[in-house]
């Protein structure tokens, strides 16, 4: 399978606890995007890595959030204590960066706070 | 501030039919126009994309218009199937030069396709 690959699935968890989500990109893809969407919404953009570097970080990004891409493969999304408000599908796309590059997304991680 | 308006919410049609998803956005630094078709349970798929040289682009049964001077693109599904009932995003970037081309997506367009 070559497409962008995120684990887990579903991820239920109580209001305080931390979170870590994976993305595996496509192979050869030197951007990687993460996005949020909640219910009856589009993706939000959350922030984005060329290579290992994080290049962008949207508002929507509070401190409680980070994200790692070590040595520009995979990336992790880390939740610190989590909140209802949290609740949403976390969405990973990446690309090839030329002017535009088309953005491929992941099957997404379902985040349930309790 | 929404910077991409996407209408209708939701659409019902009849199989065969050819249903219609408008988009208007703001920012005249877009450059590049998707649409991806999204699935319960699932992630966005891309469909189709259009850049602002060209007025139409389709493959297959979809097809994109896009209006420069209105800031408005539509997305058109022909022969449309039971199979193609899903929510449709339209999304638009900055497509060239420095930046993170992040998406802005629309707010989404639930069709359903009648047999």
């Amino acid at each position: 399978d070559t497409g962008v690959s995120q684990n887990p699935r579903h991820k239920i968890t109580k209001r305080g606890q931390n979170v870590t989500f994976r993305c595996d990109p496509i192979s050869e893809h030197n951007r990687l995007y993460w996005y949020r969407q909640t219910l009856g919404q589009g993706p939000e953009f959350l922030t984005y890595f060329q290579n290992e570097a994080q290049l962008e970080k949207s508002r929507l990004l509070s401190d409680r959030f980070s994200a790692e891409r070590p040595k520009g493969s995979f990336s992790t999304l880390e939740i610190q204590r989590t909140e209802q408000g949290d609740s949403a599908m976390y969405l990973c796309a990446s690309s090839f960066v030329v002017a535009g590059g088309e953005q491929y997304f992941g099957p997404g991680t379902r985040l349930t706070v309790t | 501030q929404q910077q991409v308006k996407q209408s209708p919410q939701s659409l019902i049609v009849q199989k065969g039919g050819i249903p219609i998803i408008n988009c208007a956005y703001e920012n005249t630094a877009f450059d590049y126009f998707p649409w991806y078709q999204q699935f319960p349970g699932k992630g966005p798929a891309l469909l189709i994309a259009i850049r602002p040289d060209v007025s139409e682009k389709k493959e297959g049964r979809f097809t994109i218009s896009f209006n420069k001077s209105a800031k408005q693109f539509s997305l058109h599904i022909m022969d449309s199937q039971p199979g193609d009932s899903a929510t449709y995003f339209c999304a638009a970037s900055k497509g060239s030069g420095a930046g993170s081309y992040q998406l802005t997506f629309g707010k989404g367009t639930k069709l359903s396709v009648i047999p």
